[in-house]
């Protein structure tokens, strides 16, 4: 069974301090898509990133980036130069292929409060 | 606007009440879900559809009741739920199978009284 791992259930930080959501997922899937959420106060998840099992290259976007190492089964997200506005729950994902339409399965979510 | 749409927001409901959540989107996506967000717990897949057909219902009991009319539009019926049934309802849709994420809606937050 899939399953992902948030072991930080709610971190805090001041303001401009760099932070790492980790994430852990076991799957027996060779082909999987990982992926991270950001759900602001107002409910909706929000997209951040996909990686696919494949491509193990770190990702860069702005403040945000992704560590994909498959050898610890691990997806781990910092942002840098936290802001107030970052605040918010994460959820790190993993989709398993189920016929024409994938089924995503989340981590219980870290809570970050950035603070000023 | 998120490009799925929810309603109601909010909604209480009596355990003997009859009511029913709506979603919709118009992305052109073919594939849409239902999920449950209890506090504490992680998000639980609820119900799949693909282009109006149900691919999945993940034991859900039958006191929630989807319909997908067409590919924009996702209903979840509820009727003579429980207190337990207290919690966040999110649809999401995507296209191809999700491979390129899937879009949420802002929830419905249920309570049930």
């Amino acid at each position: 069974a899939q399953k992902v791992t948030q072991a930080q259930t709610e971190i805090s930080v001041v303001e401009k301090e760099d932070v790492t959501l980790d994430c852990v997922y076991e799957t027996r899937d060779t082909t999987y898509y990982l992926f991270w959420y950001k759900q602001p106060p107002s409910g909706e998840l929000v997209f951040l990133i996909r990686r696919n099992s494949f491509d193990e290259q770190n990702e860069i976007s702005g403040r945000y980036s992704w560590n994909f190492q498959k050898s610890t089964s691990s997806f781990n997200f910092t942002i840098t130069a936290s802001q107030v506005v970052d605040s918010a729950v994460y959820f790190c994902a993993l989709s398993e292929a189920r016929g024409t339409a994938s089924k995503l399965t989340f981590g219980t979510g870290t809570r970050l409060q950035v603070t000023l | 606007e998120t490009g799925v749409t929810q309603t109601p927001r909010h909604l209480v409901m009596g355990m003997t009440n009859k009511k029913s959540l709506k979603c919709e989107q118009h992305l052109g996506h073919n594939a849409m879900y239902w999920y449950k967000q209890s506090a504490k717990k992680p998000l639980e897949l609820m119900f799949v559809y693909n282009f109006k057909e149900q691919t999945e219902n993940n034991s859900v009991p039958s006191r929630f009741s989807p319909e997908c009319p067409n590919s924009s539009h996702l209903f979840l019926h509820l009727h003579t739920l429980q207190p337990e049934d207290s919690a966040l309802y999110l649809c999401a849709s995507s296209q191809d199978g999700g491979w390129d994420g899937y879009t949420f809606g802002s929830g419905t937050r249920l309570t049930v009284v």
